[in-house]
């Protein structure tokens, strides 16, 4: 089936610096979302990215459909002690899928204050 | 809001018996899948369902059976538990198919199995 290479896979940063993190795919998707898993909750969706070339904030969040639509990217800018969590990539292809996403294996983020 | 609710946050059971988690969406949503959660593994997909009484089976199926009597309930059952079967289970929902909607997620059911 469809992989994801989500990376890093874990990251340990100072309160108010900038987060990177990004997925590669094998396959071409036409869809990328973004979650965030909370401690002891279920993933939330942060952001849906539907276009190749797509760039879409939400605060202070920043995620990016790839060109070649088979990576994208979310940016976190200065950091706060909530954004700990788990931050999952998920791709998804209706032509070949529907309805169905991969998931990435999640970027877990601690920030120190 | 979409609510995704599980039917219980923890669960203890025991080697070999057979074990339901229940899951209810409030949002007429078509889509339903069963996720388990390990470290380092992400999510991999147990079983999902596009309709009343429709299931496909996901990447990690073996040992699990589902089903979907009403469009609002998703049932994973474990036919005979094993230790191995330990971890967290996510249910989550989508809406249609053919349209990229994303999936929302119940709290988890943290599943041990002595």
């Amino acid at each position: 089936g469809q992989q994801l290479n989500q990376s890093p896979q874990s990251m340990f940063i100072q309160e108010g610096e900038d987060v990177s993190m990004n997925c590669t795919s094998s396959s071409i998707f036409n869809t990328w979302l973004w979650y965030k898993q909370d401690p002891g909750e279920g993933p939330v969706l942060l952001i849906a990215l539907y276009k190749a070339g797509e760039l879409t904030s939400n605060g202070r969040l920043t995620a990016q459909f790839g060109i070649t639509r088979k990576d994208s990217f979310l940016n976190i800018s200065a950091s706060i002690p909530s954004d700990v969590g788990i931050y999952f990539c998920a791709g998804s292809n209706y032509n070949t899928n529907a309805g169905k996403s991969t998931f990435g294996d999640g970027t877990t983020l601690t920030v120190k204050p | 809001d979409v609510k995704v609710t599980q039917s219980s946050r923890y669960l203890v059971k025991r080697t070999g018996e057979k074990v339901f988690l229940e899951c209810v969406q409030d949002m007429d949503h078509e889509n339903m899948f069963w996720y388990r959660q390990d470290p380092g593994l992400g999510l991999r997909l147990i079983y999902f369902s596009y309709d009343v009484k429709m299931k496909e089976k996901g990447d990690i199926p073996e040992g699990y059976s589902v089903s979907r009597e009403k469009k609002e309930r998703f049932s994973l059952i474990l036919e005979s538990a094993s230790t191995n079967q330990t971890s967290m289970y996510l249910c989550a929902s989508s809406l249609g198919q053919g349209a990229e909607q994303p999936q929302h997620f119940g709290d988890g059911t943290r599943l041990s199995i002595l």
